[in-house]
């Protein structure tokens, strides 16, 4: 197991277009998260998963945006209809076992909407 | 609601230097605090947590309710310190959800 990897790593879309990204946590964690980046900020929270149960979303999280987490593994993060404020890294964590409340970054995947 | 204040944008100092990075924060119960660090072209990751009561890296930081803050301090920095530092903060209720400060900037000068 490598960590929480994250694809594509760069996306570059023209405004409108829908966008798909996916997060593989590590393997025996239970937890996912999605956070959101942008130049001078820290991570905002956008959602997060306990196995395949989204149990809670940000207000940041509009109804362009829509995450799943299918078998409790992998996760998705779908955004429609692309605007240039989107454009940000957009960062997958993970956390569970003993250690429920230390998150594990993935590199993140930077999006660029033009 | 939930707030993590650093204010320090960007922090120089020379090697060998102490260093200390502000963090406050805003929550009405009882919080889990953090900091977590990114160096250069890695990804974030934990440096260390109030609970732990731990010395990471020679770094040390104490959570004081009374000030609401949860600084984070080194004696002698080194240059392999030069990095991104955000301070972040877990209410009881959030079920793991992390609020973060917006980063203090370390630079170690040699």
């Amino acid at each position: 197991d490598t960590g929480v990897s994250q694809d594509p790593r760069h996306k570059i879309t023209k405004r409108g277009q829908n966008v798909t990204f996916r997060c593989d946590p590590i393997s025996e964690h239970n937890r996912l998260y999605w956070y959101r980046q942008t130049l001078g900020q820290g991570p905002e929270f956008l959602t997060y998963f306990q196995n395949e149960a989204q149990l809670e979303k940000s207000r940041l999280l509009s109804d362009r945006f829509s995450a799943e987490r299918p078998k409790g593994s992998f996760s998705t993060l779908e955004i429609q209809r692309t605007e240039q404020g989107d454009s940000a890294m957009y960062l997958c964590a993970s956390s569970g076992g003993a250690g429920a409340n230390v998150l594990t970054f993935g590199a993140g995947s930077r999006l660029t909407v033009l | 609601a939930q707030r993590v204040t650093q204010p320090e944008k960007l922090l120089s100092v020379f090697k060998g230097a102490p260093v200390e990075l502000k963090c406050n924060y805003s929550y009405s119960g009882s919080p889990e605090l953090f900091w977590y660090v990114q160096y250069s072209r890695q990804r974030l990751q934990l440096l260390l947590r109030h609970i732990s009561r731990e010395s990471i890296k020679g770094f040390t930081a104490d959570l004081n309710k009374g000030e609401t803050s949860f600084h984070l301090k080194k004696p002698f920095a080194q240059e392999e310190d030069s990095a991104m530092y955000y301070c972040a903060l877990r209410g009881g209720s959030t079920l793991g959800r992390l609020y973060f400060g917006r980063g203090t900037q370390l630079t170690v000068w040699p």
